[in-house]
């Protein structure tokens, strides 16, 4: 079974074009986050929710608008595609930190190319 | 945030022990040192994470020194499949979690 899935895992749309990306983690973690990853492989953070409530949200446009229905949800809508936007997008969770710092699980990505 | 330096690329052959060394000299108190392995069109995945000393599971083994300032991920008898990308990371929270260009491994045959 897959921990964390995320959907489409491709996706080549047109400059200006409006798209989603969803994920779903069935380990029952309350929070979810968002990564870009760039072609240099630089993996940053875009967004967090801890249990459905937005916690991080680091400096990304807001053509960007992640979703939450639920904490075992959270997709990510992104309005006016341009060029830049050409890249992997990750889905990750984590449990709680406890004692130990954080450990995430990741999703497989969504190739995301702006044309 | 703690930065961390690590080799771009290592070359290895099977069977042999692979050690690579990450710098973050300006680690805080709070911070736990993070190690993920990366394979082409997959998402990272955990490896090892430790705070201090040494720590070791089924996979690999994470050498802390005392001054916290570097740490070494030894990766034992490696395989073919072990070639991926090594991702060092430093920090207390995801916000901190930010993924540098990490270390390509590749082990020959």
């Amino acid at each position: 079974d897959t921990a964390v899935s995320q959907t489409p895992k491709y996706l080549v749309t047109q400059m200006g074009n409006d798209k989603s990306i969803k994920c779903e983690q069935n380990l029952g973690h309350d929070t979810m986050y968002w990564y870009k990853q760039d072609s240099k492989k630089f993996l940053k953070i875009m967004f967090s929710y801890n249990n459905k409530e937005l916690i991080i949200n680091e400096t990304v446009p807001n053509r960007f608008s992640p979703k939450s229905p639920d904490k075992a949800h959270l997709n990510l809508h992104i309005n006016s595609l341009e060029l830049g936007d050409s890249a992997v997008y990750f889905c990750a969770s984590s449990p709680p930190q406890g004692l130990l710092g954080e450990k995430l699980f990741f999703g497989s990505g969504t190739q995301l190319s702006v044309l | 945030l703690a930065k961390t330096t690590q080799p771009i690329s290592m070359d290895s052959y099977e069977g042999q022990e692979v050690n690579i060394t990450c710098s973050h000299n300006n680690i805080a108190t709070n911070d736990y040192i993070t190690w993920y392995q990366q394979f082409p069109s997959q998402g990272p995945r955990f490896i090892i994470q430790g705070y201090k000393t040494k720590v070791t599971n089924e996979v690999a083994s994470l050498f802390i020194p005392a001054d916290r300032k570097s740490s070494t991920l030894s990766l034992p008898r490696v395989s073919l499949s072990d070639t991926a990308v090594y991702y060092c990371l430093v920090g207390g929270s995801a916000r901190q979690l930010t993924f540098g260009s990490g270390t390509q491994l590749t082990v020959l045959p």
